[in-house]
């Protein structure tokens, strides 16, 4: 089992709706956790870290941690088309500073 | 400019060729790392060093070699390079975070490297 699972997408939603990303991981002791977006051919840029239970909120972006399941979200809200992208999951790995990273999923944001 | 710079950006080389890529960084970090990228498969990491003094492997280390030359920089070879290395590598870099919380990898923009 990949230590981070992210379903590949693609995930297609509306300008203006929820976009909700998911990603489950299988280590329980695993303390950080990261979403980076990417765009295609462009390198991956953090957009939110969480390391406690619970919603951390960034202005439109609202990470969700849930360590007793061993999932991570993230919800875009207001969507744009200029989010249309892949989203990183990752977490830190056994080492503490390097990072598992999931496969990606692949959101369109349609007009 | 830029805090993580990777150099070349663009590479095509043969089979059986020693390539070297090599990364820099100005954001005074100790810790960096390599990353190569396939389509569809995520990001998968090289090596990483935590200090000039410090070498790890990480997952898919077979075929390749490092070498940190300086806080700043981190370079990557593959030996003798075959097709299947054909990917998009990236060099990361982190350091710590004031207040403990987790640290924060901030990509180069990448080299995209050609095995034919």
């Amino acid at each position: 089992q990949k230590e981070v699972e992210q379903n590949s997408g693609p995930l297609s939603v509306p300008e203006g709706a929820i976009a909700s990303l998911n990603c489950t991981y299988s280590d329980r002791g695993s303390q950080s956790f990261f979403w980076y977006r990417q765009y295609s051919g462009k390198s991956p840029e953090l957009i939110m870290s969480i390391y406690s239970n619970g919603d951390k909120e960034d202005g439109r972006f609202t990470a969700q941690l849930n360590k007793a399941s061993q999932y991570v979200s993230l919800l875009i809200r207001d969507s744009q088309p200029s989010d249309s992208a892949t989203y990183l999951c990752a977490k830190n790995s056994n080492s503490g500073y390097a990072l598992n990273f999931g496969k990606g999923t692949s959101l369109l944001v349609t007009p | 400019d830029a805090d993580v710079t990777q150099t070349p950006r663009n590479r095509i080389t043969k089979t059986g060729k020693r390539i070297m890529l090599e990364c820099s960084q100005t954001k005074g970090h100790d810790r960096m790392y390599w990353y190569r990228q396939d389509p569809g498969l995520g990001l998968q990491l090289i090596y990483y060093s935590f200090d000039v003094k410090d070498i790890n492997k990480g997952e898919i280390s077979d075929g390749y070699s490092v070498s940190r030359q300086a806080q700043a920089k981190f370079s990557l070879s593959l030996e003798s390079a075959i097709p299947n290395q054909t990917a998009l590598y990236f060099c990361a870099t982190s350091g710590p975070s004031w207040g403990g919380g987790p640290d924060t990898q901030y990509f180069g923009p990448g080299t995209r490297l050609t095995v034919l």
